[in-house]
């Protein structure tokens, strides 16, 4: 099984509309984020939390809301989509300490917004 | 503007020879340096990394090297194999700003058997 699951895998949705995806993780860390991928630009940073009562914006947090419902769950919302956050929505962990741990992913979910 | 780019696209390498990808970076701030690899429908996975206060860091076939006057690395395969096929993203951190990257938009390597 994974250690960060994904879901959905894909969504195809309509402009407006609010969707949620969902991440959870079976490593237990503590440290989880929300990254999206377009082409050209890399991964850029939408939230991060570093526990279950700790929420920050990175760089991109427009548009988008978080909910760390446990330190295993952690979703993202789009409260009313829009064409331009069609992108690959990737979850990620991290252990908590020095700053040099390794960030885990998911398998990211395909996000098309129609 | 982007703080960590790779200018390359793509690149296309035979079978046994080296890949080398290449990443420029503009904050002098950044201290430590990793490079990913994605395959396609799966996640990034952690490749090798580089604290700045290294110029090279070697694991197996993969060779990282950092030029902090140029603001420059490099990830060097040597030989390369048909698997290595995937893109590879690098990425830089600012020390003590948790555990936030700064990805580049990475690099397709296609090695042709």
């Amino acid at each position: 099984d994974a250690d960060v699951t994904q879901t959905p895998r894909n969504r195809i949705t309509k402009t407006g509309k609010r969707i949620m995806l969902e991440c959870s993780q079976t490593k237990g860390h503590d440290r989880m984020y929300w990254y999206r991928q377009d082409p050209g630009l890399g991964l850029r940073l939408i939230y991060y939390s570093f526990d279950v009562k700790d929420i920050n914006k990175g760089e991109i947090s427009d548009g988008y809301s978080v909910s760390r419902q446990a330190q295993a769950k952690f979703s993202l919302s789009l409260e009313s989509a829009i064409p331009n956050q069609t992108a690959l929505y990737f979850c990620a962990t991290s252990e908590s300490g020095t700053g040099n741990e390794k960030l885990f992913f998911g398998s990211g979910t395909q996000l098309s917004v129609l | 503007d982007q703080q960590v780019k790779q200018n390359s696209p793509s690149l296309s390498v035979q079978e046994g020879r080296i890949s080398i990808l290449n990443c420029d970076y503009t904050n002098s701030m950044f201290d430590y340096f990793l490079w990913y690899k994605k395959y396609p429908a799966e996640g990034p996975t952690f490749l090798i990394s580089i604290s700045s206060i290294k110029d090279k860091n070697e694991d197996g076939r993969f060779t990282v090297f950092l030029n902090k006057s140029a603001k420059h690395l490099s990830l060097h395969i040597v030989p390369s194999q048909p698997g290595d096929s995937a893109v590879y993203f690098c990425a830089a951190r600012i020390n003590n700003a948790g555990n936030m990257l700064t990805f580049g938009g990475g690099t397709r390597l296609m090695v042709k058997p």
